[in-house]
């Protein structure tokens, strides 16, 4: 029952290095996200990937990109990491991009940008 | 533009005692409305979630989430915690046709103490 699968689980990162967080899913899941969660801010919606072959920006994009490189994997790059994007980060995904499904997330990458 | 409030950053409980948490929402449309566990090191996990019908909805682990419209509120409760009941607790909102529309609060860190 592995579910969500984000790699790696920790990674500290100097200003201007680039990185890529990876996120697999084995549910068959249409959808797909990456969110951040930072301190007293909850979780927000960095990019999603409503459907295979598509990707569109949600709520804090700037400074990542990411690739929907097939169904089951979702994976969001930092070109040229920041303090300001030291951050707990989530993928997650569900069955289809409807207002009412239940998302299934990984446990987190925890990342440190010196 | 749509919000979700949880006013209390921290609740502190002894064990076996009831517990409250309290989330409001911004909205005068209707909304699907879902409260999230995040234990230590984990991902976020569906407690439960409100589409429509009954006003009170039952999740897992003795959860219960009463929908009231007209206070806009999704109160999150449970008569009697237990120590592993211990975690973040996130209430979130979805307007609209889309998952990617899903707004999260801020999160309540529930504490049980022995």
């Amino acid at each position: 029952n592995a579910g969500v699968t984000q790699t790696p689980k920790f990674q500290v990162l100097k200003t201007g290095q680039s990185m890529t967080l990876q996120c697999a899913q084995d549910m068959n899941h249409n959808s797909m996200y990456w969110y951040r969660q930072d301190p007293g801010m909850g979780l927000r919606l960095i990019y999603y990937s409503a459907s295979e072959g598509t990707t569109d920006k949600g709520e804090v994009p700037n400074g990542y990109n990411v690739s929907r490189l097939n169904k089951r994997e979702f994976s969001l790059r930092l070109e040229s990491a920041a303090p300001s994007q030291t951050s707990v980060y989530f993928c997650a995904s569900s069955e289809a991009a409807g207002a009412n499904e239940k998302l299934f997330f990984g446990s987190g990458t925890q990342l440190s940008v010196l | 533009a749509q919000s979700v409030t949880q006013l209390d950053s921290q609740v502190p409980v002894f064990e076996e005692a009831p517990v409250e948490l309290r989330c409001n929402y911004s909205s005068s449309v209707s909304v699907y409305l879902f409260w999230y566990v995040q234990y230590p090191n984990q991902g976020l996990q569906l407690l439960l979630k409100y589409l429509s019908g009954s006003t009170l909805v039952k999740g897992i682990n003795g959860f219960e989430a009463e929908f009231n419209k007209s206070q806009t509120s999704f109160h999150l409760r449970k008569p009697s915690v237990h120590i592993s009941d211990t975690a973040e607790y996130f209430c979130a909102v979805s307007k609209g046709d889309s998952s990617y529309k899903l707004i999260f609060g801020s999160g309540t860190r529930l504490l049980v103490r022995p």
